[in-house]
């Protein structure tokens, strides 16, 4: 199975940060990446597919990165509806595993 | 407008049966994959398995193969996750999403079905 390793798993910043978070699997999976938003209570959202395709709806300000084995989520300027927890998903190989998220707080 | 609606909270004994079902409209049912995600108590997401309402193609992680079963009725465009045997451990939140074809993410996922295993 791979394993995917998020870091940090939480960071503090305030409303106008650039916000980047990591995402390495345990072997390559090319672009086969994907990030999810969840706020309390709620299912995840899918903001990026594909390493660096954004979901339609999804605000300009997020990005993604990356190929083989690291990708980056990227907020440009970060707003106070992006406080959330941020997981990264492979789909490359079955089983289609989670990292264990980023929790991005305001500082 | 695609939605994914699920069954309602569920409160159960150790050793009950449960079948949790997910009600999609707004897309052809059999021509997407539906996955299952458990998400425990202040935990990350957790992917259970995919199956595909067309043929009943089911795809299970080795972590929950043999400890549930997945079944999709075409007719009520309906998936479903049940247990046999529920033990305390699987208290969690169970959320269905839609998964294009091969290799692509959740697009679109259910408001999540809490299910509570306490004797």
């Amino acid at each position: 199975d791979i394993q995917m390793t998020q870091s940090p798993s939480s960071l503090s910043a305030s409303v106008g940060d650039r916000v980047t978070i990591t995402c390495r699997a345990s072997q390559s999976i090319s672009t086969y990446l994907n990030w999810y938003q969840q706020k309390p209570g709620k299912a995840p959202k899918l903001l990026i597919y594909a390493a660096s395709s954004l979901q339609s709806g999804v605000p300009s300000r997020f990005s993604g990165g990356g190929t083989g084995t690291d990708f980056t989520l990227t907020i440009s300027s970060l707003q106070p509806e992006d406080f959330a927890t941020y997981y990264c998903q492979q789909s490359h190989s079955l089983p289609r595993s989670f990292g264990g998220g980023t929790k991005v707080e305001l500082k | 407008e695609v939605q994914l609606v699920q069954s309602g909270a569920e409160v159960k004994k150790p050793g009950e049966s449960l079948k949790i079902s997910c009600k999609v409209s707004g897309y052809t049912f059999s021509n997407y994959w539906i996955g299952w995600v458990r998400q425990m108590p202040g935990k990350g997401p957790e992917w259970m398995g995919i199956i595909y309402p067309g043929d009943s193609d089911t795809r299970y992680s080795p972590s929950f193969q043999g400890q549930v079963t997945f079944s999709a009725d075409k007719s009520i465009n309906t998936a479903y996750l049940q247990w046999n045997s529920l033990q305390a451990s699987d208290t969690a939140m169970y959320y269905c999403a839609r998964q294009g074809v091969t290799q692509q993410p959740f697009d679109y996922w259910g408001q999540g079905t809490l299910v509570t295993v306490s004797s």
